[in-house]
């Protein structure tokens, strides 16, 4: 079974500071991690995808850190804005890619507080 | 990337009655995946769709309960069947582009289904 975890489940952050959350994964058989922001009614958005340990990602004001080693990755936002708000899910791939589906965490809701 | 067509976007439904999700892609892929999310879990694979075979079910998830078709490379749809309270979920589609050179998944806007 794998399991992939995040957290925290909920985090309010107040508009302008800076934030991050955490997903933990299986070290053993990493493919790639995936993190993902998404809104209510819409399609899942893609943000990284991360191979590499030691890989650090970067898209505006959101970046993030992979380390394969020890399963963790890290998200970041920096200077949150009230449209961050979403829940923003990692997700896990094994060896093999794509084919085999992703597993994700439960998500982080995000809420920006003006 | 892709343009994935999910619809319907939402619906409220009686138990014991079925739903058909349907999934289109404006371009021709291998593998289709179906996953659902129930309120306060996880994004959960339900199945692998390949054209021309038989749908591969994920541990806890069976062909009579949540049936699939993958008439043609492009379309594919979930059937939620004999459907209860607990089916309550969003159902997503989500296209296999990694045979076109994309790492990443791209996924349907979503279903959201109420079982009443």
């Amino acid at each position: 079974i794998l399991n992939v975890e995040q957290s925290p489940q909920s985090l309010h952050v107040q508009e302008g500071d800076s934030t991050n959350f955490t997903c933990s994964f299986p070290s053993s058989n990493f493919y790639a991690l995936h993190w993902y922001r998404w809104e209510t009614a819409k399609s899942p958005e893609a943000l990284f995808v991360m191979t590499l340990n030691g890989d650090e990602k970067k898209k505006g004001r959101i970046s993030a850190t992979l380390n394969t080693k020890e399963g963790y990755s890290y998200l970041y936002i920096k200077g949150s804005q009230p449209e961050d708000s979403a829940t923003y899910l990692c997700a896990f791939s094994r060896s093999g890619g794509g084919a085999d589906g992703l597993t994700f965490g439960k998500g982080t809701h995000l809420i920006i507080q003006p | 990337s892709a343009v994935i067509s999910q619809k319907p976007s939402r619906d409220i439904c009686q138990r014991g009655t079925s739903l058909t999700i349907q999934c289109q892609v404006d371009s021709q892929v291998t593998m289709m995946f179906w996953y659902r999310q129930q309120p306060g879990q996880s994004l959960t694979l339900i199945a692998t769709a390949n054209q021309g075979s038989e749908a591969t079910y994920e541990s806890g998830f069976v062909i009579d309960k949540f049936p699939i078709s993958r008439p043609n490379l492009t379309f594919s749809t979930l059937t939620v069947s004999n459907m209860s309270p607990e089916d309550s979920s969003i159902y997503l589609c989500s296209p296999d582009l990694a045979g076109a050179g994309e790492n990443i998944q791209y996924f349907g806007a979503g279903t959201r289904l109420s079982v009443l």
